[in-house]
């Protein structure tokens, strides 16, 4: 079945050094992919998003890149802060207006 | 800024009884949405709706499940008899442009539904 996944459940970095999420999807139909993080208590917040005719896209302090050749997608983010702490999610968009959420990453940053 | 509203925050009923979930899309905004997350568990789409009616709806989405536009404002998702499996965080989005799926979708901030 198509599904959207996380490699790793958890990750703890110490407040400053770069973070990095890792996500598989495993439809090569997907064209549109969005990470959201997702604080305790709150609703998904968009984050980045990537086009699949694009390998990589900056934000400020997050950039996003995409491997369509082994259909992963990854989030980095520099300097991280403790504010980051959050639960990190991609999403694929791959039929119609359906998004398809992978598990979440639960990403803490150790002061 | 302007965001997505739900209420309540969260909802207890018994087994069997309907509930409804009530949203405040962002006002210029022309697509809705409603997702649902069980606890520990991915975010996933229910429905998405426009111009008055649904656009796409997954298998979750069954005869139980309706959605309604009664105002200019409020978007709700109603459910006709909840079972113990509709407990979960519902989620509602929208999103500003008419026809682009992939317009920025602001989710609010959610309804815990118990169902006893």
């Amino acid at each position: 079945g198509e599904s959207v996944g996380l490699h790793l459940p958890t990750l703890s970095v110490q407040e400053g050094d770069n973070s990095i999420i890792n996500c598989a999807y495993s439809n090569s139909a997907s064209d549109y992919f969005i990470w959201y993080k997702q604080e305790s208590g709150k609703g998904p917040q968009f984050i980045i998003d990537i086009r699949s005719n694009m390998d990589k896209r900056q934000g400020q302090r997050v950039t996003v890149l995409l491997n369509k050749t082994v259909k992963h997608l990854s989030l980095q983010i520099a300097a991280t802060q403790p504010g980051d702490s959050a639960v990190y999610f991609c999403a694929e968009l791959h039929t119609g207006n359906q998004f398809y959420f992978g598990t979440g990453t639960s990403l803490t940053v150790i002061p | 800024e302007p965001e997505v509203t739900q209420t309540p925050s969260h909802q207890v009923t018994q087994m069997g009884q309907e509930v409804i979930l009530r949203c405040v899309p962002i006002s210029n905004h022309l697509y809705f949405y409603w997702y649902r997350q069980i606890l520990g568990q991915k975010v996933e789409f229910l429905v998405s709706f426009y111009n008055n009616e649904i656009s796409e709806k997954s298998e979750i989405f069954d005869d139980q499940f309706s959605v309604e536009r009664p105002d200019g404002s409020n978007f709700t998702l109603k459910i006709r008899s909840t079972k113990l499996e509709d407990s979960a965080m519902y989620f509602c989005a929208s999103s500003e442009l008419a026809g682009s799926s992939t317009d920025t979708q602001y989710f609010g901030p959610g309804t815990r539904l118990t169902v006893l």
